[in-house]
């Protein structure tokens, strides 16, 4: 059973669309921490959120931290074609982290 | 170069065959994680290290044994692979403010 429920599961836009993944749990951790991947290659840290209702933003992308601190979103803003990859939520308690299943973002140009 | 390297990154085996994957750290991190990675389970902790001779179970941890006599090895055992273990297996290493750096991977085929 998986701690973390990612949503959706895959999505495709156009350039210059906007979209968002979830991730939700019912469990609260101590950090939630966003992973993106390439193929071929191990996941790379995008941020971490710790405060119950943390907004941080990187460039286009903005995430959330929810006030309980069980769930969380990614927005993207006018995405491009880079930002195509496997997207995964992860949530942190006593050092280790459980994922989510991941979100497939194609971006098309 | 500083980093984590994992080897090999491809491996075919057979069933009842022992295997074991090498994870190598460069910055001294005391901890350390090996994850299997299959499509729709995102990727699942099998076993984890706080220091040198101190390992821990996580979520997946039957039919794999670790080892961390040094602070920087940390490898996984298959001590009889089963096709179940058909994966890409994923070391990595937490820096103190809490990131996980991840390898590159191993792609695991058990036959």
């Amino acid at each position: 059973t998986q701690l973390l429920e990612q949503s959706p599961q895959f999505l495709s836009i156009q350039e210059g669309e906007n979209l968002t993944v979830y991730c939700n749990s019912s469990s609260v951790f101590s950090s939630l921490q966003w992973y993106r991947q390439e193929p071929g290659e191990g996941p790379v840290l995008l941020v971490t959120v710790v405060t119950g209702g943390e907004v941080k933003k990187l460039k286009r992308l903005t995430f959330q931290f929810g006030d309980a601190r069980k769930d969380s979103s990614l927005h993207i803003t006018a995405a491009q074609p880079g930002d195509t990859g496997l997207y995964l939520c992860a949530g942190e308690n006593d050092y280790k982290l459980s994922f989510g299943a991941g979100t497939t973002v194609t971006v098309r140009a | 170069d500083a980093g984590i390297t994992q080897s090999p990154r491809y491996k075919i085996t057979e069933t009842g065959r022992q295997v074991t994957l090498m994870c190598h750290q460069t910055w001294s991190h005391s901890y350390m994680f090996w994850y299997r990675q299959d499509l729709g389970h995102g990727l699942r902790l099998i076993y984890y290290s706080a220091a040198a001779d101190i390992t821990d179970k996580g979520e997946v941890p039957d039919g794999y044994v670790v080892s961390r006599s040094k602070t920087e090895n940390f490898p996984l055992t298959l001590e009889s692979a089963t096709r179940s273990q058909t994966s890409v297996y994923f070391c990595a290493s937490r820096r103190s403010t809490n990131e996980q750096f991840f390898g590159p991977g191993t792609r695991l085929t058990v036959l």
